[in-house]
């Protein structure tokens, strides 16, 4: 089982729906995470921290369920601007850092 | 604020010759970080750096990878000789840890984009 799993995709929905996308991850140990956005041929950028809490900015909202070992990011009102690959990253460890990606999931936003 | 440097943006060799690639992080980030993202996949990481000390290496392809941080500032990875499968784009990213929480936040360069023929 790979560490952190993502459907690849791609999720193609018409503007202004809701889209919602799952990341699992197989170290129970796992201490922070993140979402992260990359445009086509550009280098990732952090989108989101991920709190036990949950949290929102704007129009997305991302969860984390440490029992299930997921995470989750949801975006409302979908806007041609969010098409992008979403990557999902886990931090390993508690002191110190060892991040993990995920493999991204496509999303296109269709006019 | 300047942010993590790369160079060069581009380059295409042949089978069994060798490249390097260059990476300035952030002023003041103590950890940098070499990725190889592979088409269709996420980051996948070669080597880590706390300073000029490495920290993580373990998916580094040592019988032809080499990186280095001589200064604790910037490194250079290096590739020799290359394979058809070495084509990837090479990211650097560094890091801090955020005061209030400790979490740490990575911040990427442009990357290289490594085309072996």
């Amino acid at each position: 089982r790979k560490e952190v799993e993502q459907d690849p995709g791609p999720f193609n929905v018409p503007e202004g729906a809701t889209v919602a996308f799952n990341c699992t991850y197989s170290n129970s140990a796992s201490q922070s995470f993140f979402w992260y956005r990359q445009d086509c041929r550009k280098e990732p950028k952090l989108l989101m921290s991920v709190y036990s809490s949950g949290n929102e900015d704007g129009r997305f909202t991302a969860q984390l369920n440490r029992a299930s070992q997921y995470i989750s990011l949801l975006i409302r009102d979908s806007k041609l601007s969010d098409s992008a690959t979403y990557l999902c990253v886990v931090n390993k460890k508690l002191y110190g850092q060892n991040f993990v990606f995920g493999p991204g999931t496509r999303l296109s936003v269709l006019p | 604020e300047a942010g993590v440097a790369q160079s060069p943006r581009y380059k295409i060799i042949e089978k069994r010759q060798s490249v390097a690639f260059w990476c300035n992080p952030i002023s003041g980030h103590a950890t940098l970080y070499w990725y190889q993202q592979i088409l269709g996949q996420g980051p996948k990481l070669l080597i880590q750096f706390q300073n000029n000390g490495v920290v993580d290496d373990s998916q580094l392809p040592k019988d032809r990878f080499s990186a280095e941080r001589l200064k604790g500032v910037d490194s250079t990875l290096k590739i020799q000789p290359a394979k058809l499968e070495d084509s990837a784009v090479y990211l650097c990213a560094s890091s801090f840890s955020l005061p209030t929480s400790g979490k740490n936040i990575q911040y990427f360069g442009a990357g290289t984009r490594l085309s072996v023929l």
